[in-house]
């Protein structure tokens, strides 16, 4: 059984770029939730994907979207890539819109670089 | 200032050692977690509280609501629990706040 996968697990960008994170939920989980953890930080939370919507979004930029699709797979877009968007990107799953951090498996991340 | 503060941010200890790392935080939270982060990225969930002391293993986490503060303990370290500690909550709004983790190193 599968766990969280996400693709690439490393990414080098330049700024003003765009970026498209990928992830696939653990087998059973219909849930995705994205976060994004600079050097040093603790993640923080960016939007969370339940029924192909976003239900839930932290405090970032418009640039920052995503999508989820009809397997539950989930993307992350990131447009004018800034160099502050260096970090690592986690992905989790859940069931049914599940926002305790408990019941979230979480992915390996995509660590992205912007020079 | 952050919502959910950690100390100390780096722990080095000699494999046996008792272990403490300290959560507070500043919002009214449903729920509190502790999380353990490895090399690589990948997070797991250890506990959940919302009051009290649970216990798993060596680990014990414990609550003070009215104090607003929580800690991690982990006794009889060993290398193997070599890794980055995370103090997360959720408060009311189901917002998520979280700290910026303890690295923690235990030398055989």
């Amino acid at each position: 059984d599968a766990g969280v996968t996400q693709s690439p697990t490393h990414l080098i960008k330049t700024r003003g770029q765009q970026v498209t994170l990928r992830c696939s939920p653990k087998s059973g989980h219909d849930t995705v939730s994205w976060y994004q953890q600079a050097l040093g930080q603790g993640p923080q939370f960016i939007f969370q994907y339940y029924e192909e919507e976003e239900r839930q979004r932290g405090n970032f930029p418009d640039r920052f979207s995503g999508h989820q699709f009809p397997n539950y797979s989930s993307e992350l877009n990131v447009n004018a890539l800034l160099l502050g968007d260096s970090a690592l990107y986690l992905c989790a799953s859940s069931s049914q819109g599940g926002l305790a951090i408990n019941e979230q498996f979480f992915g390996p991340g995509t660590r992205l670089t912007v020079l | 200032k952050n919502e959910v503060e950690q100390s100390p941010q780096n722990l080095t200890a000699q494999e046996g050692e008792f272990i403490t790392i300290n959560c507070s935080y500043s919002v009214g939270i449903s729920a509190l977690h502790w999380l353990q982060q490895h090399p690589g990225g990948g997070i797991v969930s250890l506990f959940m509280l919302s009051s009290g002391k649970k216990k798993h293993g060596r680990l014990i986490a414990t609550i003070n609501i009215q104090e607003k503060h929580s800690s991690l303990h982990i006794t009889a370290s060993h290398p193997r629990d070599s890794a980055v500690y995370i103090c997360a909550v959720r408060n009311t709004g189901n917002q998520f706040y979280f700290g910026t983790g303890t690295s923690l190193t235990v030398i055989p």
